[in-house]
């Protein structure tokens, strides 16, 4: 079966670095996205990569390894308002979205 | 408006309501999408329209049934629904179904079935 694995809740500090790992089996892959979700709010999209590397985009980057079948998402100067549930999701061979569960991440000041 | 609404934002429905949920999207997006979102779990899909065809039902039961009039409107309409249903309900669009686009969510609609 296809499966997507993230963290269920991180805790973190103001001002400092997380990342949230991802680690997927899927069959097919056609890329990967990142959504960050406050609470009562839509997802947003923050990222997608298909290659392998990094892509910086301000605070956040996102890393991918298909060989490994995993990604990252790393917050950089941590901000209250960074506290929010963080998605990943899989574009399967059928160009159809897996997602995981979601990583809770608590900001403490 | 902009971007993708919802309406409701709140429904509490008893068992033996029929009710209907409403998404609209202003981005001249070809597919939308119905998810169904339980706490502490993924995302789960339930319908698909690509150009205003049904492209997907992820096995899900006839007490939900979709509704696309045209390109920029999806409906969900609910009957005889289980307490199991209680979820946050959200709908999204895209440019087209797959590839690369990103997805974009409305606020959802919360559903209380009782």
């Amino acid at each position: 079966g296809q499966n997507i694995d993230q963290p269920t809740e991180m805790t973190a500090t103001e001002g400092a670095i997380v990342q949230i790992n991802c680690t997927y089996q899927t069959s097919g892959f056609n890329g990967l996205f990142w959504y960050q979700q406050h609470a009562g709010e839509a997802p947003t999209f923050l990222s997608y990569n298909v290659l392998d590397g990094l892509e910086e985009k301000g605070r956040f980057s996102s890393f991918l390894s298909r060989s490994k079948g995993y990604s990252y998402l790393l917050l950089k100067e941590l901000q209250m308002k960074d506290s929010a549930s963080y998605l990943c999701a899989v574009l399967d061979s059928n160009y159809q979205l897996i997602w995981g569960a979601g990583t809770k991440l608590i900001i403490k000041p | 408006e902009t971007g993708v609404t919802q309406t409701p934002r709140h429904l509490v429905m008893g068992m033996t309501n029929k009710k209907s949920l409403k998404c609209e999207q202003h981005l001249g997006h070809n597919a939308m999408y119905w998810y169904k979102q339980s706490a502490k779990k993924p995302l789960e899909l339930m319908f698909v329209y690509n150009f205003k065809e049904q492209t997907e039902n992820n096995s899900v039961p006839s007490r939900f049934s979709p509704e696309c009039p045209n390109s920029s409107h999806l409906f969900l309409h609910l009957h005889t629904l289980q307490p199991e249903d209680s979820a946050l309900y959200l709908c999204a669009s895209s440019q087209a179904r797959g590839a690369h686009y990103e997805q974009y969510f409305g606020p959802g609609t919360r559903l209380t079935v009782t």
